[in-house]
Order: structure tokens, then sequence, then C-alpha cells
């Protein structure tokens, strides 16, 4: 099992802050790694996928990068909206595995 | 609208039975794989099983293996999933998830969840 370790496990920045959040694999997963973003009561919303790649609708502030084992998701300027709980989730292997999470709270 | 809507969830006791529904609407459902992903109360994010775009192939956590059964009818633009043996470990949020080649098969859309509380 491909086992994501995300860090910190709480960010505390202000409104236009830059985020950055860090997602390590156990082993490599290429490039097939996603970002998701959940708020308190929502489903979770895919944000990145195959590592650097922003979904329909994302706005360009969100940006992903990384290969192998070592990925990182930048929220350049962070808004009012951002702030919530991210997930990396990989799908190279079998089973497919997320990351515990990286809380970004208002500080 | 692109939308799945969870169903089924319940309080079960231990031991017992449940099956989970998600009804697909606004999106070509023959051309997405579903999954389903949990998350216990306070907890992070847990995938539980897939179901490829055909059923042909499916895929289970081991804390499902063996207990959970995923599978979908393409004519009714629904997954399903057949959960056995319950345990207190299971209460969580289920949700349903699919993806496409066009999003290289990560969770694009997600439902609203069902909340399957297991409890005597």
């Amino acid at each position: 099992e491909t086992v994501l370790t995300q860090s910190p496990a709480t960010l505390s920045l202000s409104p236009g802050a830059r985020a950055t959040l860090s997602c390590r694999a156990s082993q490599s997963v290429s490039t097939y790694l996603a970002w998701y973003q959940q708020k308190p009561g929502q489903a979770p919303r895919l944000l990145i996928y195959d590592a650097s790649n922003r979904a329909t609708g994302i706005p360009a502030r969100f940006s992903g990068s990384g290969s192998g084992t070592d990925f990182t998701l930048t929220i350049s300027s962070l808004e009012p909206e951002d702030f919530a709980v991210y997930y990396c989730q990989q799908r190279s292997n079998w089973p497919r595995t997320f990351g515990q999470g990286t809380k970004v709270e208002i500080k | 609208e692109v939308q799945l809507l969870d169903s089924g969830g319940d309080l079960v006791q231990p031991g017992g039975s449940l099956r989970l529904s998600c009804a697909a609407s606004g999106f070509t459902f023959t051309g997405f794989a579903l999954s389903w992903v949990r998350q216990a109360p306070g907890k992070g994010l847990e995938w539980v099983s897939s179901i490829s775009v055909s059923g042909g192939s499916t895929y289970y956590a081991d804390s499902a293996k063996g207990r959970f059964t995923i599978s979908r009818d393409n004519s009714k633009n629904t997954v399903y999933m057949q959960m056995n043996n319950l345990g207190a470990e299971d209460t969580a949020i289920y949700y349903c998830a699919a993806g496409s080649a066009s999003t290289s098969y990560a969770f694009n859309i997600w439902g609203q969840g069902a909340t399957v509380t297991v409890s005597s």
C-alpha cells in the first residue's frame, strides 16, 4: 500500500498569504496524484489531477507540482473561501490512498 | 446539472447489512469509473471501492474485502454498494465519486454523502 504523508497537519495563515502544502508518497506514484479541498459539511472538490493539472473551474491561484514521491500544492494568495482541509490522493496503484489532510486555518 | 445522489444510509445494528445507491444525472454515466469513499466522524477520507467503466473490474480496500460488493447498472445510471457484516468501524459518511479519462480518473464528481451509523 502506498502511504501518503501530508505536512504540515495545520497551516495558520492570513488572507493574502501564500500557502505551501506538501504530500510525500512512500513509493513512486509518477504524476498520478490529485488534490482535493473539503469544507465543513461538504463533499470534497477536485482541485488538481495528475500532479499539476487544474480541474475545470479551479482558480489559477491553485497550482500543483511534483513527481515520483514529493508533491506540492501552492495557493498563491489565500482568499477567505480557501480556508479548508486539503487532501492528496494517488491513483498509481491499488488500493487508492489519501493523505491524512492539511487544515489551512485563518491566523 | 451534473449530479450524483447518494441514498440508503441508515442506522444499522452490528452484524447487519445495508445497500447504498448512487444515482447519476447530467453526464454520460458510461464514460465514468465509480467509487465509494468514506469519512468517519472527525476523520479523513478513506477510499473503499471502485468499479470500472464497463463494470468488469472491481477493487476493494482491505477493510471492505469479503464484506462489501460494488456494482453498477448502466441502464439505470446507478452504482450500488452492498455492505454486509457491518461493525462500529464502518460508521461514516459514504460518498459516491466519479472520474473519467478527461481528469485521469481523479474523482471529479461527488455525491452529497450517505450517513451510515452502526450501533446497537
